[in-house]
């Protein structure tokens, strides 16, 4: 079955450093987004993208974090300048269609620790 | 806005028990409602889901019913193994918000099934 696939599985990053995290969501998807969760919270939404622009973004989501498709297989989320509050596990999800009661396929996340 | 209230973990049991993970909701519109699992190691998985009142969801012995007069999902599941230690998230999606909406998502619950 397709899987959505994120890499690095776990990033160790100093504060106020820049780190991309990247997605490959499944192949046929035109629905892409970005969730995280800070350890016992909850899972939050940050953005999601469809035809190469944001379609919603949260308010977590500031000028801080950007997204972007280079290619036709990737998708990444760059935080610009983390902080201490940015540890968390991020989420990438795609889903194929736009139907609210669509699923989303997520991958195994990435696990961000900023010293 | 939209929320989603989950009961509190960890939930212990023993093998063969029978297993209630209580999930209530807030939502602006007809929402659709779900239950994600996050097993070790791995992404956030779609156990299953409801998108209208009294509909029950199922998957692998877990069932679900879409209680609107209660706004409640809870998760059940008759005879619980070792193997479905995990995560489980419930989550919506109102359709009311946008075409594209994301998911809204609960903290979660952290089952552990002892032999």
């Amino acid at each position: 079955e397709p899987e959505v696939t994120q890499t690095p599985s776990h990033q160790v990053t100093q504060m106020g450093q820049e780190v991309i995290l990247r997605c490959v969501p499944i192949s046929n998807h035109l629905y892409f987004y970005w969730y995280r969760q800070i350890l016992g919270q909850k899972v939050e939404f940050l953005v999601s993208f469809y035809n190469n622009e944001i379609s919603e973004k949260s308010e977590i989501f500031d000028d801080q974090f950007s997204v972007e498709r280079p290619d036709g297989s990737n998708f990444t989320l760059k935080i610009r300048s983390t902080k201490l509050e940015d540890s968390a596990m991020y989420f990438c999800a795609s889903k194929g269609d736009q139907m609210y009661n669509s699923p989303l396929h997520f991958g195994n996340g990435t696990r961000l620790t900023v010293t | 806005g939209n929320s989603v209230t989950q009961m509190e973990g960890p939930v212990t049991l023993s093998e063969e028990a029978f297993l209630t993970i209580n999930c209530t909701y807030t939502a602006t519109g007809y929402p659709s409602l779900f239950w994600y699992v996050q097993y070790p190691g791995e992404g956030l998985q779609l156990l299953l889901k409801a998108t209208k009142a009294d509909d029950k969801g199922s998957n692998k012995g877990f069932e679900a019913t879409y209680r609107k007069e209660t706004t409640s999902f809870h998760l059940e599941k008759g005879s619980v193994q070792v193997s479905d230690s995990a995560v489980y998230f419930c989550a919506l999606s109102d359709p009311i918000i946008s075409g594209n909406t994301p998911l809204v998502f609960g903290k979660g619950t952290r089952l552990s099934v002892i032999a």
